[in-house]
């Protein structure tokens, strides 16, 4: 099974709080992970991916991934209205297709 | 920066028409796919492409799908009778080794 779960939302919040956002998923041979953002009616837009268990940063963003628990999350510090998307988790294989979760849609108010 | 093309953004065409979507991948990358997004729901994946042929397809790329890489830049989607189901968002995604995927911004298809 091939699935990635991701909580929808909406996730509201204000301005300058911290985010974050979760992702679980169950196949495990699948190495990579990537956070996309997606605005709306434009294509995801890759904001993270990593390969191991660990965190990378990324100025504001975090993206941390624990593969015994099979659980990835996105962080965003000091969020921003101009941060208000939809955050999509995705992982694969080196080639093969993306899966995605469902996404989760963030409203960051001012 | 270099991003990956796709035209038209929109297309309507009646059900049982053929359509053609099209992409221009970023230049050096290799691997070039195909996503589709229902409206409301998850980034599905449709086909995968590499050194000319078809690597992966999923369930939803059936006798109806076709993909092409005509010459050197362009990657297309072709869907030969369309159904009122096939109305999406179409994604086309390209990397090079060892790189995440990058998305263009989609076409939008409405089967009347």
């Amino acid at each position: 099974q091939k699935e990635v779960e991701q909580d929808p939302g909406p996730l509201s919040v204000p301005e300058g709080a911290i985010v974050s956002l979760n992702c679980t998923y169950s196949n495990s041979a699948f190495q990579y992970f990537m956070w996309y953002r997606q605005y709306s009616r434009k294509g995801p837009e890759l904001l993270m991916y990593t390969y191991s268990s660990g965190n990378k940063e990324d100025g504001r963003f975090t993206a941390q991934v624990d593969k015994s628990s099979k659980y990835i999350s996105l962080f965003i510090r000091d969020s921003q209205p101009s941060d208000s998307a939809t955050y999509l988790c995705a992982h694969g294989g080196g080639r093969r297709a993306l899966t995605f979760g469902s996404g989760t849609r963030l409203q960051v108010q001012p | 920066e270099p991003e990956v093309t796709q035209t038209p953004s929109h297309q309507v065409t009646q059900m049982g028409q053929e359509v053609i979507l099209r992409c221009v991948p970023i230049s050096n990358h290799l691997y070039f796919y195909w996503y589709r997004q229902i409206l409301g729901q998850k980034v599905e994946f449709l086909v995968s492409f590499y050194n000319n042929e078809i690597s992966e397809k999923s369930e939803i790329f059936d006798d109806q799908f076709s993909v092409e890489r005509p010459d050197g830049s362009n990657f297309t989607l072709k869907i030969r009778s369309t159904k009122l189901e096939d109305s999406a968002m179409y994604f086309c995604a390209s990397r090079d080794e060892e790189q995440p995927q990058h998305f263009g911004d989609g076409t939008r298809l409405s089967i009347l």
